[in-house]
């Protein structure tokens, strides 16, 4: 799988959209991009991923450069519950059983 | 649908002895996974089953052992607990497929040993 770097922690304003970003310049073609987040004490929940295409959900949106080499999830307007360390990370998707491998991700801080 | 439970919450054991952690899904998800996260880390996967009867190692599986009961459960097991193994152990199932590689997680069970 493909390494990710992401920044260690980010700070954004409750009401203000979060901009996280995830660099993976060694990505292979069938390699998705996936993020999730981890908001303290609980297990991790999964937010969003995309091949590609830029895609959205009802929680965030995820832009994909054209070279794929990046990628920034978009949370568009924070709340103090976001506040999470939010990981970033490549694989493909098989039929089998896969492992995720999880970085130290970025810690985003919203605040009032 | 309760998703992905685990038991127990919260757990301190002395060096040597042994419990097992309980894992259980009711999305009917093949997959099933056992990691653990130290403090100020990211997840470190110690063993995952890829269906009912099939169980393989991770990263991490020295001093575990798994038992995949039936297609819901997926167990842990420590025989002679270290503090080495203090940790906070997530159980995940998963939806996988072509275009999808999604885990859902439980909440956690945290274990301490003196």
């Amino acid at each position: 799988d493909a390494k990710t770097t992401q920044p260690t922690s980010m700070d954004c304003a409750e009401g203000r959209a979060a901009n996280l970003p995830c660099n993976h310049s060694t990505i292979s073609g069938n390699e998705y991009v996936y993020w999730y987040r981890q908001i303290h004490s609980q297990g991790p929940q999964y937010i969003i991923h995309g091949l590609k295409n830029n895609e959205t959900n009802e929680m965030a949106s995820l832009i994909i450069t054209e070279d794929r080499k990046s990628s920034t999830l978009i949370l568009p307007h924070a709340t103090l519950r976001d506040t999470a360390v939010y990981y970033c990370i490549v694989r493909v998707a098989t039929g089998t059983a896969s492992k995720l491998t999880f970085g130290t991700g970025t810690r985003l801080q919203v605040t009032l | 649908n309760a998703g992905v439970t685990q038991t127990p919450k919260f757990q301190v054991l002395k060096t040597g002895q042994s419990m097992t952690l309980q894992c259980a899904q009711d999305m009917n998800h093949n997959s099933m996974y056992w990691y653990r996260q130290d403090p100020g880390m990211g997840l470190r996967l110690i063993y995952y089953s890829a269906s009912e009867g099939t169980t393989d190692k991770g990263e991490v599986p020295n001093g575990y052992n798994v038992s995949r009961l039936n297609k819901r459960e997926f167990s842990l097991r420590l025989e002679s607990a270290a503090p080495s193994q203090t940790s906070v152990y997530f159980c995940a199932s998963r939806v996988g497929g072509r275009d999808t590689d999604t885990q859902y997680f439980g909440p956690g069970t945290r274990l301490t040993v003196l």
